[in-house]
């Protein structure tokens, strides 16, 4: 299985300051066609998980441009150019470069 | 656009069943894979599985296999996840989710399962 580590567990933010989340994995999520298999979620408190960034660099639909992604094969970063208040929860990486589909452990994001 | 709504929550004993639902409304039930996942309280997210609306076929993380039974009635749009010989580590917020390519776009709002004697 690969494994997905996230650092770090715990981030507090001071709102309009930056933020970075990083992910690593034990096997490299590149795939034949250039694509990095791994997508960035944020679980707001008491809600489901929702998509921020997918294929490593692409924004989901509606997503702030504050938020970005980066990395490639086992290194990625989720990067937060400007935190809001609205940004806190818990955000996990997801590789689904092959089964079975694997989360990091989740940083915990958090007001200062 | 795909909205998913999940069944109650569960409170089963130790050794028994549990059958949770996923209904898709807003688009073509049969666009999409449906994926199982499941967060323990207080933990992160665990792959469970899939199942392709379309043909029906499922794959199964090994620590379920055996244990969860996947299926879906395409008539009603509905996807059930069934998980068997249920212990109090089955306790956990069971959500459905789906998208293209295995990146889920659309989350259903989660289901509790209590397991408890």
């Amino acid at each position: 299985d690969i494994v997905m580590t996230q650092s770090p567990p715990s981030l507090p933010v001071t709102p309009g300051e930056p933020a970075s989340i990083f992910c690593t994995s034990t096997q490299s999520l590149l795939d034949s066609s250039g694509h990095n298999s791994l997508h960035w979620y944020l679980q707001k408190p008491g809600q489901s998980p929702q998509l921020l960034i997918y294929l490593g660099s692409y924004r989901a639909s509606g997503v702030p441009d504050r938020f970005s992604g980066s990395g490639s094969g086992t290194e990625f970063t989720l990067s937060i150019s400007r935190v809001e208040a609205e940004d806190v929860g818990v955000f996990y990486c997801m590789q689904t470069r092959q089964t079975p589909l694997t989360f990091g452990g989740g940083t915990k994001v958090e007001i200062k | 656009q795909v909205q998913l709504v999940q069944s109650g929550a569960e409170v089963r004993k130790p050794g028994a069943s549990v059958k949770v639902s996923c209904t898709a409304a807003g688009n073509s039930f049969t666009d999409y894979d449906i994926h199982w996942a499941r967060q323990a309280p207080g933990q992160g997210l665990e792959w469970m599985g899939r199942i392709s609306p379309n043909r029906g076929d499922t794959n199964y993380a090994q620590a379920f296999q055996g244990r969860v039974t996947m299926t879906r009635d395409t008539s009603i749009s509905t996807a059930y996840m069934e998980m068997d010989r249920l212990t109090s580590d089955d306790t956990a917020v069971y959500y459905c989710a789906a998208g293209n390519d295995n990146i889920f776009d659309y989350w259903g709002q989660g289901t509790l399962v209590t397991v408890s004697s």
